[in-house]
């Protein structure tokens, strides 16, 4: 049973700080894992994908994936009232299937 | 601009009725998707379509149906048999169903049974 778990929230952050959003997966198989951001009531946009072990930078978002463990987090730097929404995990177990999403976890970052 | 479009935007379906969600994409992608969103959950998937006149079924396909007639379009028609249809209808589509390949999504339809 392929299972993406995270943590519903809300995770509250003050402006500037550091959000934390983390991710475990059930099928150790696993190889794509996708962030995606969803604002209240619109549809999901991607933010980044990693594959690899370790860190994946873009802007003040970074992706980190530890296969051993089977999670994968994403970090955003210098938080934003507008970074304020569901963000979505996303794993594919390989190639020719499908997305499995998790729930989402809920992100208010406050000024 | 090449995009994803669905609609409605909003949707009310009385019970025992059928009702055809209209998704179009111009970006020349292969692969199509259906998810359904919950309040406060994530995305399970309805069917899915690889390619024209081929599609199989998702995580949750029972009370639906698809057609592919054509690489553009991929309508998703919730039946009477669904006892539970309102929800937030997702399309998306990728460019095919291997590798890194990123799903697009459109707006969205919000299907309420009245």
């Amino acid at each position: 049973q392929k299972e993406v778990e995270q943590n519903s929230g809300p995770l509250s952050v003050p402006e500037g700080a550091i959000a934390s959003l983390n991710c475990t997966y059930s099928d150790r198989g696993s190889q794509s894992f996708f962030w995606y951001r969803q604002y209240s009531g619109k549809s999901p946009e991607l933010i980044m994908f990693i594959y690899s072990n370790g860190d994946k930078e873009d802007g003040r978002f970074t992706a980190q994936l530890n296969k051993a463990s089977q999670y994968v987090s994403l970090l955003i730097r210098d938080s934003q009232p507008s970074d304020s929404a569901t963000y979505l995990c996303a794993v594919r177990l390989d190639a020719g299937n499908m997305l499995t999403f998790g729930g989402g976890t809920r992100l208010m970052v406050k000024p | 601009d090449g995009g994803i479009t669905q609609s409605p935007k909003y949707l009310f379906r009385k019970e025992g009725q059928n009702v055809t969600l209209s998704c179009e994409q111009n970006l020349n992608h292969d692969a199509m998707y259906w998810y359904r969103q919950d309040p406060g959950q994530g995305l399970r998937l309805i069917y899915y379509s690889q390619i024209v006149n081929d599609f199989q079924k998702g995580d949750i396909a029972e009370g639906y149906s698809v057609s592919r007639e054509k690489k553009e379009s991929f309508p998703l028609t919730v039946t009477s048999a669904q006892k539970n249809p309102t929800a937030f209808y997702l399309c998306a589509s990728s460019i095919d169903i291997f590798g890194d390949t990123e799903a697009f999504f459109g707006q969205g339809t919000r299907l309420t049974v009245v």
